[in-house]
């Protein structure tokens, strides 16, 4: 199956600080999405982006898909930003395969 | 009323002891996924259907059976439960090819397995 790599595993942020998280994968995807986990273990859709930019307020994403990474940023970060962002693969749905996470702490 | 719902919420149960989890859609999707995460790790496919007769193991099927009620409903079951199958366990719907392959995701069992 498609192996999913994220980094960084954890980060640490100042409010008001930006960040990319980065998402590599193995194989050819047609799906590729970004999630927000919160500490309450809610999955949240960011973004469907398996290619192209997107933008959603102070979030934004950049797939490639023909080097096979995605990027998520997030500009001004707020406290509630803080949680494990995820990023998921597949081919036609078939067997989606999610990253280990990155797990983003942003302190007041 | 949330698109996608799970019951339980959260369940404590004994070892040996056949549970079923329960997700409901009112997306209309004609895909459904079942989930599991383990602490500090991401989501692991557990089994999945593309339509009413359609049922696909996953990544990690082994001690899980499904059923594709309807449509709209999807739930696991756990014939004997062990400990090591305490999890968040999620449900998930998507559109296929003719739509997005976007996932929706349920709030979540948390299952725990004395």
């Amino acid at each position: 199956g498609i192996q999913v790599e994220q980094s960084p595993p954890d980060l640490i942020l100042q409010e008001g600080a930006n960040s990319t998280l980065r998402c590599n994968f193995s194989d050819s995807v047609n799906n590729l999405q970004w999630f927000h986990q919160n500490p309450w273990g809610q999955l949240i859709n960011l973004f469907y982006i398996p290619s192209g930019t997107k933008q959603n307020g102070r979030l934004s994403a950049t797939t490639v898909a023909t080097e096979r990474y995605s990027l998520l940023y997030i500009s001004s970060s707020q406290t509630t930003d803080s949680g494990v962002y995820f990023c998921a693969v597949g081919y036609n749905n078939n067997d989606m395969r999610f990253g280990a996470g990155t797990r983003l702490t942003v302190k007041p | 009323d949330a698109d996608v719902t799970q019951t339980p919420r959260n369940r404590i149960t004994k070892t040996g002891k056949r549970i079923m989890l329960e997700c409901s859609q009112t997306k209309g999707h004609d895909r459904m996924y079942w989930y599991r995460q383990d602490p500090g790790l991401g989501l692991r496919l557990i089994y999945y259907s593309f339509d009413v007769k359609d049922i696909n193991k996953g990544e990690i099927s082994d001690g899980y059976s499904v059923s594709r009620q309807a449509q709209a409903k999807f739930s696991l079951s756990l014939e004997s439960a062990i400990p090591n199958q305490t999890a968040l366990y999620f449900c998930a719907t998507s559109d296929g090819p003719q739509g997005s392959y976007e996932q929706y995701f349920g709030p979540g069992t948390r299952l725990t397995v004395t």
